[in-house]
């Protein structure tokens, strides 16, 4: 089973509007990131947040993170049809540093 | 800069053939990986290489072998193809462990009939 799990797994809005997707895992994290993905392309880092950081920013992004609940959110603010894409939570659990990845939310931003 | 390179973008095979798949970064990095995307799973990890000369398996290594044949160059291969085996198939590299960023190559359709 996946250690990562985002929610909802698709998501509609119009431009202006801000997304929040949602990231549940079930094992103690190293740390947790955030990649997109647009249709047909490969994935592209988005932001890192670290085991004992709460919160980040990154220009429109918030991430935070809640290890009690054992679980993330990526907010992104003032959508623009351009951020349409896969969004893909993604944790490291072992020592070595190995990624793994949730099933993403797919986000749709209509003009 | 091209970042990470992957060959070829479309590949259609049929049942028992054998394929490599190529990848090459160009950012001097140490680590280097192989992801298989399927609809609905995210991305799993195949094979991994921490550095120059070493391999290890990922989640999903059965019915693939790996070859880093230098700092810059890490290839899958399918020995012989199994309709299990239609994915998309993405290299990504890192400077070191992957506790830090990847970088992806752009993917690999590949479809075994």
């Amino acid at each position: 089973s996946q250690q990562g799990e985002e929610d909802p797994q698709a998501l509609s809005i119009q431009e202006g509007e801000n997304a929040t997707m949602n990231c549940s895992y079930k094992t103690s994290i190293n740390n947790l990131q955030w990649y997109r993905q647009n249709s047909g392309r490969g994935l592209v880092h988005l932001i890192l947040i670290r085991s004992n950081e709460r919160e980040k920013h990154s220009g429109r992004l918030r991430v935070t993170l809640d290890t009690s609940k054992k679980s993330s959110s990526l907010l992104i603010t003032a959508s623009r049809a351009a951020d349409t894409a896969s969004y893909f939570c993604a944790t490291v659990t072992d020592s070595w540093g190995k990624l793994q990845f949730g099933a993403g939310t797919q986000v749709v931003v209509t003009p | 800069n091209a970042g990470v390179t992957q060959t070829p973008k479309f590949q259609v095979l049929k049942t028992g053939q054998s394929m490599t798949l190529q990848c090459a970064q160009d950012m001097n990095h140490n680590s280097m990986y192989w992801y298989r995307q399927d609809p609905g799973m995210g991305l799993r990890l195949i094979y991994y290489s921490a550095s120059e000369g070493t391999t290890d398996k990922g989640e999903v290594p059965n019915g693939y072998n790996v070859s880093r044949l230098n700092k810059r160059e890490f290839s899958l291969r399918l020995e012989s193809a199994a309709p299990s085996q239609t994915s998309v198939y993405f290299c990504a590299s890192s400077e070191s462990r992957a506790k830090e960023k990847l970088f992806f190559g752009s993917g690999t359709q590949l479809s075994v009939l």
